[in-house]
């Protein structure tokens, strides 16, 4: 079965300060999605970034990145230039890229943004 | 606003009692999914119909039943509810030709 776990239970970082969340996941799959989401107070779920297993380059989108190691199975998001509103949960998900199948989470971390 | 729709937002009831959440997809999207977040954890996968039949079950109690109607509307039926059943209670829907999966705002249920 995959797994998706996310190590960090908790983080902080300073207004403007850049900040690395991590996850670590579990297949045998060898296409596959992998999701940043973020959860702020109002529960919504807000698709942050994804990044395709077959593609070599890492995503980017605006001032979120991810460092995905295949081969390592590691995906993990980079905030950079930290602002108030990036204050949430943020979750990990996969799936495999095999038509419509299910997210599997982590368990999330918390990113406090401290002015 | 991502085109799915949950209804009730909020639903508050005692333990032993049956409720119904109901969801409404993005148009054009066949599969709709269920999953449940308890008390901040990670969201866990439930059940997931794609037009109409039952496509994948996960961690889903025999308490708990789904269906996914003609006009592709979906319905969580929760019974003999349990204080630990208090949960947030997302629906998903997307389709095969994309990647993404699109939630709705949750039903938070509470049991006391």
């Amino acid at each position: 079965a995959q797994t998706v776990t996310q190590s960090q239970p908790e983080m902080s970082v300073q207004e403007a300060e850049t900040v690395t969340l991590s996850c670590t996941y579990d297949t045998s799959e060898s296409d596959y999605y992998l999701f940043w989401y973020k959860q702020p107070p109002s529960r919504q779920m807000i698709l942050v970034i994804r990044q395709e297993a077959y593609k070599q380059q890492n995503a980017t989108e605006n001032r979120f990145s991810v460092n995905f190691q295949k081969a390592a199975k590691s995906f993990s998001l980079k905030i950079s230039d930290s602002q108030l509103g990036d204050a949430a949960m943020y979750f990990c998900a996969y799936r495999p890229n095999s038509g419509n199948t299910p997210l599997v989470f982590g368990k999330g971390t918390r990113l406090s943004v401290i002015a | 606003d991502s085109g799915v729709t949950q209804t009730p937002k909020h639903l508050i009831t005692a333990t032993g009692q049956r409720v119904t959440l109901r969801c409404s997809p993005r148009s054009g999207d066949l599969s709709v999914y269920w999953y449940q977040q308890s008390l901040d954890q990670g969201l866990q996968f439930l059940i997931q119909y794609y037009n109409g039949e039952e496509r994948a079950k996960g961690n889903i109690l025999e308490r708990f039943s789904a269906q996914q109607f003609p006009d592709l509307h979906s319905e969580l039926n929760l019974s003999s509810l349990e204080l630990g059943d208090s949960a947030l209670y997302f629906c998903a829907s997307g389709r095969a030709s994309e990647y993404e999966q699109y939630f709705g705002p949750g039903t938070r249920l509470t049991v006391t």
